[in-house]
């Protein structure tokens, strides 16, 4: 089954204990995403990816990491979280730029409290 | 700096009725997408708007995009319960290939 899968679903953890959110699709799609959403403010780009070893940041990459050096792989690294990064993380993959291709296919979320 | 804005961002209507959101967005782009979310669940790709002029229909829903205007629209046709969800607009920052910027999202509820 084509899909997008995130883990863990759900992570509480303690501020300044570094954390991994992996995101792995199985479509061989070139672009992947990773995105935040917060009640009131939307979704918010994290980071995106347009292929291996290509990572450029959204509208709020601070205190993220990403690295993409497989193409099935995007992980999502937080080296010092804080309770600031509390929030409902969503990855996404596309076949190619999303100028080009069409949707965006998108995991089941990871809800992450930093306390 | 590229701002989307929704309208309206809660939306109450009856079924039957007729119904549009609005997407305005500040900067050049010609490339918008339309995604669903239901509560609790992820987000689903609805429409990709790639041009000036672009319709694009579903079932009941109807987008459009107008870059001269910076606008799009969501156009709901005899609405029924099942469209109600949370629906969000995003735009491709000109010259990106995916820096997407989202509206806040228009929380739809339908009833009968």
């Amino acid at each position: 089954e084509a899909q997008v899968t995130q883990n863990p679903r759900y992570l509480i953890t303690v501020t300044g204990k570094k954390l991994t959110v992996t995101c792995s699709q199985n479509m061989n799609h070139e672009y992947m995403s990773w995105y935040r959403q917060d009640p009131g403010l939307g979704l918010r780009q994290i980071y995106y990816s347009m292929n291996v070893e290509v990572t450029d940041k959204g509208d709020v990459p601070e205190g993220y990491k990403v690295s993409r050096k497989e193409k099935r792989n995007f992980p999502l690294i937080l080296e010092s979280p804080s309770p600031n990064q509390t929030s409902l993380y969503f990855c996404a993959s596309s076949p190619g730029p999303l100028g080009s291709y069409n949707e965006q296919f998108f995991g089941p979320g990871t809800r992450l409290t930093v306390l | 700096e590229l701002k989307v804005e929704q309208n309206p961002l809660f939306l109450s209507m009856q079924e039957g009725k007729n119904y549009t959101i609005y997407c305005n967005y500040s900067t050049t782009s010609d490339r918008l997408y339309w995604y669903r979310q239901d509560p609790g669940k992820s987000l689903e790709s609805l429409f990709v708007l790639l041009s000036n002029g672009a319709v694009k229909q579903e079932g009941r829903l109807m987008a459009s995009l107008d870059t001269k205007a910076r606008l799009s629209t969501l156009h709901i046709t005899a609405a029924v319960h099942d469209l109600s969800a949370t629906y969000f607009c995003a735009v491709d920052h000109w010259g990106s290939q995916g820096n997407l910027i989202f509206g806040k999202g228009t929380k739809l509820s339908v009833k009968p």
